[in-house]
């Protein structure tokens, strides 16, 4: 049983452009959500992240929206680069597990076309 | 600052066979993870340790697999035999005590593959 979805296993962009990737959990008991990137043959990298307290947070061109009745988040990249090209994974934690135990979903293969 | 290293990078072995991964941390820092990350699927967290001491092995297959971090420091993790389905990649990470544990600097991995 999944606990935290990504629905879409791939996604293209034209470089400019907004890219918005879209997860969803089951547990209402999670309280912070991250998003990791990952390039092939490398481990993934800490992007951003969001407390169950706030509806959005911004950090350059990404930004992670929070909307807890509907147990949906998003990244938003804008302008999408094709360095921005990699594997995002969604990941929650607070569900009562130790802290640090993050559940993360199958990710979503970004392209960012020039 | 150096980052998680992990070795050996690539791995491939016969079923029923033992292998053994190494993980070394981020200087300093307390929190050391071991995830399993099979093909397609995100990574799942195996075990976790703060020091030298285990927070959380509730998800490691414990007949099969032992890990451990005798100095608070480096860690192994053991296969002992392994099975078709443990092929995937093993990614290390580590966290600092003075930042969110849930922001964790991950290794390179390495990719088992057994035959």
């Amino acid at each position: 049983d999944q606990q935290v979805k990504q629905n879409s296993p791939s996604l293209s962009v034209q470089e400019g452009r907004i890219s918005i990737l879209n997860c969803d959990y089951t547990n209402s008991m999670f309280d912070y959500f991250l998003w990791y990137k990952k390039y092939p043959a490398e481990g993934p990298t800490f992007l951003i992240s969001i407390s169950s307290i706030k509806d959005k947070n911004e950090d350059g061109r990404f930004t992670v929206f929070l909307n807890k009745s509907a147990k949906h988040l998003s990244l938003h990249i804008v302008p999408s680069q094709p360095g921005d090209s990699a594997v995002y994974f969604c990941a929650a934690s607070g569900y009562g597990g130790s802290q640090g135990n993050l559940i993360f979903g199958k990710g979503t293969k970004l392209s960012v076309k020039p | 600052e150096a980052g998680v290293a992990q070795s050996p990078r690539y791995k491939i072995i016969e079923k029923r066979q033992s292998v053994a991964f190494w993980c070394n941390p981020i200087s300093g820092h307390a929190t050391l993870y071991w995830y399993q990350q099979i093909l397609g699927q995100g990574p799942k967290l195996l075990i976790q340790f703060q020091n030298n001491g285990v927070v959380d092995d509730s998800q490691l297959p414990k007949d099969r697999f032992s890990a451990e971090r005798l100095k608070g420091v480096d860690s192994t993790l053991k296969i002992q035999p392994a099975k078709l389905e443990d092929s995937a990649v093993y990614l290390c990470a580590s966290s600092s005590l003075d930042e969110s544990q849930e922001t964790q600097y991950f290794g390179p991995g390495t990719r088992l593959l057994v035959l």
